[in-house]
C-alpha cells in the first residue's frame, strides 16, 4: 500500500502571504506510460465534505481560484496558496490514485496568523 | 448539477451491520466509478472502496472481509454494507463520484461528494 505523509501538520499564515504544504508518497505515483502523476489535493472546511482542488498533481479543478497551485513529481509534491485569503482556512489533504487502496495524507491545517 | 444524497442508519450496536445508500441525480451514472470514504471524528480520510456501473468493485483490504459495495442501475444508486461493526467503525461516511480518464481508464479524483452520514457504534 502507498503511504502518504504531509508536512507541516499545521501552519498559520498572514492574510495575503504564501502558504506551502508538502506531501510525500512512499513510492512513486508517476505513471511512466502517460507521464502523469496520480496525485490530487483536497480542501475540507469544518462540517463539509472535502472539495477537489487539484488533480494530476498540477491541474486545477474548474472554479478553483488560481492562487491555488500544485507541483511536484514522483514522490514529492507541493500545494501552494499564493496569497492566503480568509476563506482558505481549512484542512488540506493530498491523495494518491496510482493504485488501490487509494490513500490520503493525514492532512495539514491552515489558519490565519 | 450532480447531487449525491445519501442515507442510512446512524446509530448501531457492536456486531450489527452498517448499511448506507447513495443516489446519483443530475448526471451520468455509467461514466464514473462510485466510492465510499469515511472519516473518524477529528481524524483523516480513509478510502473504503468503489464500484462502477457494471458492478466491478475494488475494496480496501483492511475492510474487505466485512465489506460489500453494490449497485442498482435501475435507480442510479449504490450501497455500502459493513458487517460486524465495532467502535472503530464510528465515522462520517461519504459517498463520492470518481472521475475516470477515458483513454487510460484511470481514476483521477473524487469530484462530487455526498453530504455525509455520521455513523456511531455504541452499546
Amino acid at each position: 500500500d502507498i503511504v502518504m505523509t504531509q508536512s507541516p501538520d499545521s501552519l498559520a499564515v498572514s492574510l495575503g502571504e504564501r502558504a506551502t504544504i508538502n506531501c510525500k508518497s512512499s513510492q512513486t505515483v508517476l505513471y511512466s506510460s502517460n507521464n502523469k502523476n496520480y496525485l490530487g489535493w483536497y480542501q475540507q472546511k469544518p462540517g463539509q465534505p472535502p472539495k477537489l482542488l487539484i488533480y494530476w498533481a498540477s491541474t486545477r479543478e474548474s472554479g478553483v481560484p488560481d492562487r491555488f497551485s500544485g507541483s511536484g513529481s514522483g514522490t514529492d509534491f507541493t500545494l501552494t496558496i499564493s496569497s492566503l485569503q480568509a476563506e482558505d482556512v481549512a484542512v488540506y489533504y493530498c491523495q494518491q490514485y496510482y493504485n488501490t487502496p487509494f490513500s490520503f495524507g493525514p492532512g495539514t491545517k491552515v489558519d490565519i496568523k | 448539477q450532480v447531487q449525491l444524497p445519501q442515507w442510512g442508519a446512524g446509530l448501531l450496536k457492536p456486531s450489527e451491520t452498517l448499511s448506507l445508500t447513495c443516489a446519483v441525480y443530475g448526471g451520468s451514472f455509467s461514466d464514473y466509478y462510485w466510492s465510499w470514504i469515511r472519516q473518524p471524528p477529528g481524524k483523516g480520510l480513509e478510502w473504503i472502496g468503489e464500484i462502477n456501473y457494471s458492478g466491478n468493485t475494488n475494496y480496501n483490504p483492511s475492510l474487505k472481509s466485512r465489506l460489500t459495495i453494490s449497485v442498482d442501475t435501475s435507480k442510479n444508486q449504490f450501497s455500502l454494507r459493513l458487517n460486524s461493526v465495532t467502535a472503530a467503525d464510528t465515522a462520517m461516511y461519504y459517498c463520492a463520484r470518481v472521475r475516470v480518464a477515458l483513454i487510460e481508464g484511470a481514476r483521477y479524483g473524487f469530484d462530487v461528494w455526498g453530504q455525509g452520514t455520521m455513523v456511531t457504534v455504541s452499546s
